[in-house]
C-alpha cells in the first residue's frame, strides 16, 4: 500500500526555472492538498481540491498552480522559481474534505526538499 | 484568524521522563483539535484528536485533553522513549466551509537522549 506519493524528494533550481512537484495516492481519496513547511511557521495550506476537476487556493497560493485531472494525481506547478520558495513541500490526501467529520485522518506523503539559487 | 501557538522547542529529556508540549489556540466556533508527528525524513502522521470540549485523545502512550476554558491542547507522556523523538505539530481544523484545511502550530523538536 504505497499511501502518498511524491516525487522528487530532492530538487535544486535556478531562479526563473519552472518545475512540476508531483504527488500521487492510490487511497481513492477526493480530497487532496499542498502545503508548505517553513522553519518557526509549521505548514500552510497553498492549494487543494475536493475533487476531479475542482481546485482552490489556501493560504499562499501566489507562485503556484494547480490542476487535477484525475483522483489519483495532483501536480503542483512553479511557473517561475524564486529564492522565496525555497521549502519542504507535502502533498496530503484524505477520504472526506472535513476533518471535523471524518475520522479518516489526512495521509502525508514524505515530502519535497526544493532549493531555489 | 484562527491559529495554534506552541512551546519553543527543542525540548530535549533524559529516557522515562514525564513530557508536556503546550499547545494553545484561537478559533471562531467549535474547532476539531490534532497532534502530528514528524519522524526525520518523513512526513506528518496523525498522532491523535479530539473534536469537541473535554475529550481526550490518546494514542501510543500521549495523550491530550481538549480544554475549551483554557483554549489549550497540551500534549503529555508520562515516560518518553528515544524513539519518540520528532517534531510535534499541534493543528486545529475550524472547518465550517469544509475546505478540509488544517491550521497549523510551528512545531516543537523533541530529543530524547537515552
Amino acid at each position: 500500500n504505497a499511501g502518498v506519493t511524491q516525487t522528487p524528494k530532492f530538487q535544486v533550481l535556478k531562479t526563473g526555472q519552472s518545475m512540476t512537484l508531483q504527488c500521487a495516492q492510490d487511497m481513492n481519496h477526493e480530497y487532496m492538498s499542498w502545503y508548505r513547511q517553513d522553519p518557526g511557521m509549521g505548514l500552510r495550506l497553498i492549494h487543494y481540491s475536493v475533487g476531479a476537476g475542482i481546485t482552490d487556493q489556501g493560504e499562499v497560493p501566489n507562485g503556484y498552480n494547480v490542476s487535477r485531472s484525475t483522483t489519483e494525481d495532483f501536480p503542483l506547478r512553479l511557473l517561475s522559481a524564486a529564492p522565496s520558495q525555497t521549502s519542504v513541500y507535502f502533498c496530503a490526501s484524505s477520504a472526506v474534505p472535513s476533518a471535523v467529520i471524518s475520522n479518516q485522518p489526512q495521509h502525508f506523503g514524505d515530502g519535497t526538499r526544493l532549493s531555489i539559487l | 484568524g484562527d491559529s495554534v501557538t506552541q512551546m519553543e522547542g527543542p525540548v530535549t529529556l533524559s529516557e522515562e521522563a514525564f513530557l508536556t508540549i503546550n499547545c494553545t489556540y484561537t478559533a471562531t466556533g467549535y474547532p476539531s483539535l490534532f497532534w502530528y508527528v514528524q519522524y526525520p525524513g518523513e512526513g506528518l502522521q496523525l498522532l491523535l484528536k479530539a473534536t469537541k470540549a473535554d475529550d481526550k485523545g490518546s494514542n501510543k502512550g500521549f495523550e491530550a485533553t481538549y480544554r475549551k476554558e483554557t483554549t489549550s491542547f497540551h500534549l503529555e507522556k508520562g515516560s518518553v522513549q528515544v524513539s519518540d523523538s520528532a517534531v510535534y505539530f499541534c493543528a486545529l481544523s475550524a472547518d465550517s466551509s469544509n475546505t478540509g484545511k488544517l491550521i497549523f502550530g510551528q512545531g516543537t523538536t523533541l530529543q530524547v537522549k537515552p
